[in-house]
């Protein structure tokens, strides 16, 4: 199994452009999670999908972020615009099962997000 | 709010050494506790999984407990090893259906050959 892929492994673009970061969970799990991770605030969850629908976006920062999950196998999170204050590592992860803690979570090796 | 103390928040021991990470929780009421270990650059990786029936778990070198009553676990890792460096995560959901897994801050251990 290839694990959770996500793409592009590292962003960097100006403040006011839009970025688009992307994942494929493993094939087979049925949760879908994004985080984003800073020195200052650690790991925060963003948003949760089970069975492609968000469950809690309540992590979501502001309206200039968004979630979709067209698919089973397929996740974007889009920022628009960006800003400095976006720039952190943004992780997907995903697990099996209506999750509850109760199976392990596999994260993929993240997206690096830059924004000058 | 749920918060996640780790301590200490770094660690460097000589090859060989036994040693202990903890992790505390303000509310005690953890449902399922996990920890996680994360090398540079890169995501993070389960390494024990708690549920809610359990007290604790083991895989090799390492073992994990959870004390439910004081909300405060513990992670063991025994004849480390310098593979063994690297950040360690623990994060857990609460009672009352919360689906939200919160994480601390991590201990970076270095083991030195």
């Amino acid at each position: 199994d290839a694990g959770v892929i996500q793409s592009p492994r590292h962003e960097v673009t100006e403040m006011g452009q839009e970025v688009t970061l992307r994942c494929k969970p493993i094939s087979g799990h049925n949760s879908l999670f994004w985080y984003r991770q800073t020195m200052m605030r650690g790991l925060e969850l963003l948003i949760y999908f089970n069975n492609n629908v968000p469950i809690d976006d309540s992590g979501m920062p502001e309206d200039r972020f968004s979630a979709k999950m067209p698919n089973a196998s397929f996740s974007t999170l889009k920022i628009q615009p960006s800003e400095p204050r976006d720039s952190a590592v943004y992780f997907c992860a995903s697990s099996f099962g209506a999750y509850r803690g109760r199976s392990p979570l596999h994260f993929g090796n993240g997206t690096r997000l830059t924004v000058t | 709010k749920q918060e996640v103390t780790q301590i200490p928040a770094a660690l460097s021991v000589p090859e060989g050494e036994n040693l202990v990470l903890n992790c505390s929780f303000t509310d005690s009421a953890i449902y399922n506790l996990q920890w996680f270990r994360q090398d540079p650059g890169k995501g993070l990786t389960s390494l024990l999984l708690i549920q809610s029936s359990q007290r604790e778990q083991t895989s090799g070198r390492l073992n994990a407990s959870l004390d439910k009553s004081s909300g405060r676990s513990t992670l063991y890792i025994a004849a480390s090893q310098p593979g063994d460096s690297a950040t360690y995560l623990c994060a857990g959901n609460t009672q009352g259906g919360s689906e939200k897994l919160v994480f601390g801050k991590g201990t970076k251990l270095t083991v030195n050959p």
